[in-house]
């Protein structure tokens, strides 16, 4: 089974504080992606990598940013994290042939 | 105009009725069409994907596609309280895969 783990299930930041939020597959899957989920608002597309070092921007990036240094591992980073980044944060692998999405259990995160 | 649109629900079902869920997308070039179900508090998991014009049936649901009118249904049988969920429509387009807002669906006993 694919197995997509996210570091930590519950984080409380305050404002201004550097986040990281980490993501690791194990299928060898080219494609992964970082989604934050908000009532009303559904999954929202924040960023996505292709490829080893290859990142691009979803729908909103603004503050957040992305790194993908190992082909496995896939993080998110808040340079200066905003009440309104207070969110569930999903990250997911995508099977390269059939394109279906395979999602870690979710990062919660508030920020005080 | 939203890229992937959904009625946000909730939708209530007699349990044994037929449950009906629609979503709509903007880009004519999206290539492949998925429906997953979102427990509360859990994560999304993929039910269906239909990636051609027409249905595609497996167990109780079909999935229907129509590209001309940019229209993707998923229709459940024989529904179940456990059934009882949010159900997201997610289109991919060339590697950009992007959600609805979800329609939460309640089968009642």
């Amino acid at each position: 089974d694919v197995k997509v783990t996210q570091s930590s299930r519950y984080l409380v930041k305050r404002t201004g504080e550097k986040v990281f939020l980490e993501c690791v597959q194990d299928m060898d899957h080219e494609n992964m992606f970082w989604y934050r989920q908000d009532p009303g608002l559904g999954l929202r597309l924040i960023y996505f990598s292709y490829d080893v070092k290859m990142k691009e921007k979803g729908d909103i990036p603004e503050g957040y940013s992305v790194s993908r240094e190992k082909k496995e591992r896939f993080s998110l980073i808040l340079e200066s994290a905003s009440t309104n980044q207070t969110s569930m944060y999903l990250c997911a692998s995508r099977q390269d042939y059939t394109g279906e999405l395979f999602f870690g259990e979710g990062s919660r995160l508030t920020v005080l | 105009q939203k890229e992937v649109e959904q009625n946000s629900g909730p939708l209530s079902v007699p349990e044994g009725a037929i449950a009906s869920l629609n979503c709509t997308y903007s880009d004519r070039g999206s290539q492949s069409f998925f429906w997953y179900r979102q427990y509360s508090g859990k994560s999304p998991e993929l039910i269906m994907s239909i990636y051609s014009n027409g249905d595609k049936e497996d167990g109780r649901f079909t999935a229907q596609l129509n590209k001309a009118s940019q229209y993707v249904s998923l229709l459940i049988r024989d529904s179940q309280p456990s059934d009882s969920a949010t159900y997201l429509c997610a289109v991919q387009g060339y590697q950009k895969v992007t959600f609805g807002t979800g329609t939460k669906l309640q089968v009642i006993p």
